[in-house]
């Protein structure tokens, strides 16, 4: 049972324009949000998180949008470059006991054209 | 600046043999984890550390051990390996649980059970 879900496991975009990758999740006890970048070879490195008690968070060209209600968050990079091929995981963070849980999507890959 | 670092990179397992993976984090972190990433999938947590000296098990545990008998070093072992954990091994560790503390990733260990 997949509580985060990235439905399209892959994504190219021309550079300069939007990327948005999606995300969507089941447990609406998730109290944060984040998201990872990952190169080939490499492990996932932090990109930027957001809480759930807010619907939006902006660090320069990457910005997160929170839906609750839909239960959906997506990750917006503007403009796209072509170091921003990677692939981005959703991860949904949930409190088990000791310390918080990170909950994985399967990934996108995104692929920026120059 | 290493981070966190994993021990080793590639390796050839036959079943029934057992190894250790190494990881190493010079963060003066207090939680560490290991994940394993199979195609398809995102990454999963197997086991957790909050502390030197403690462990607890995470979503997919089985066939698996670790210990934390330093607060920078996390091992994971496998006393009898399977096909079924083939995977790519990813180390994590962070400060603190919580939206401002995210997981710091190694590069990951392939591992290939034959």
């Amino acid at each position: 049972d997949q509580q985060v879900k990235q439905n399209s496991p892959s994504l190219s975009v021309q550079e300069g324009r939007i990327s948005i990758l999606n995300c969507d999740y089941t447990n609406s006890m998730f109290d944060y949000f984040l998201w990872y970048k990952k190169y080939p070879a490499e492990g996932p490195t932090f990109l930027i998180s957001i809480s759930s008690i807010k619907d939006k968070n902006e660090d320069g060209r990457f910005t997160v949008f929170l839906n609750k209600s839909a239960k959906h968050l997506s990750l917006h990079i503007v403009p796209s470059q072509p170091g921003d091929s990677a692939v981005y995981f959703c991860a949904a963070s949930a409190y088990m006991g000791a310390t918080n849980k990170l909950i994985f999507g399967t990934g996108t890959l995104l692929a920026v054209q120059p | 600046n290493a981070g966190v670092t994993q021990t080793p990179k590639f390796r050839v397992l036959k079943t029934g043999q057992s190894m250790t993976l190494l990881c190493a984090q010079d963060m003066n972190h207090e939680y560490m984890y290991w994940y394993r990433q199979d195609p398809g999938m995102g990454l999963r947590l197997i086991h957790y550390s909050v502390g030197e000296g403690t462990t607890a098990k995470g979503e997919v545990p089985d066939g698996y051990n670790v210990s934390r008998l330093k607060k920078q070093n996390f091992l994971l072992g496998l006393e009898s390996a399977a096909p079924s954990q083939t995977s790519v091994y990813f180390c994590a560790s962070s400060k603190r649980t919580g939206l401002n503390q995210p997981q710091h990733f190694g590069d990951g260990t392939r591992l290939s059970i034959l």
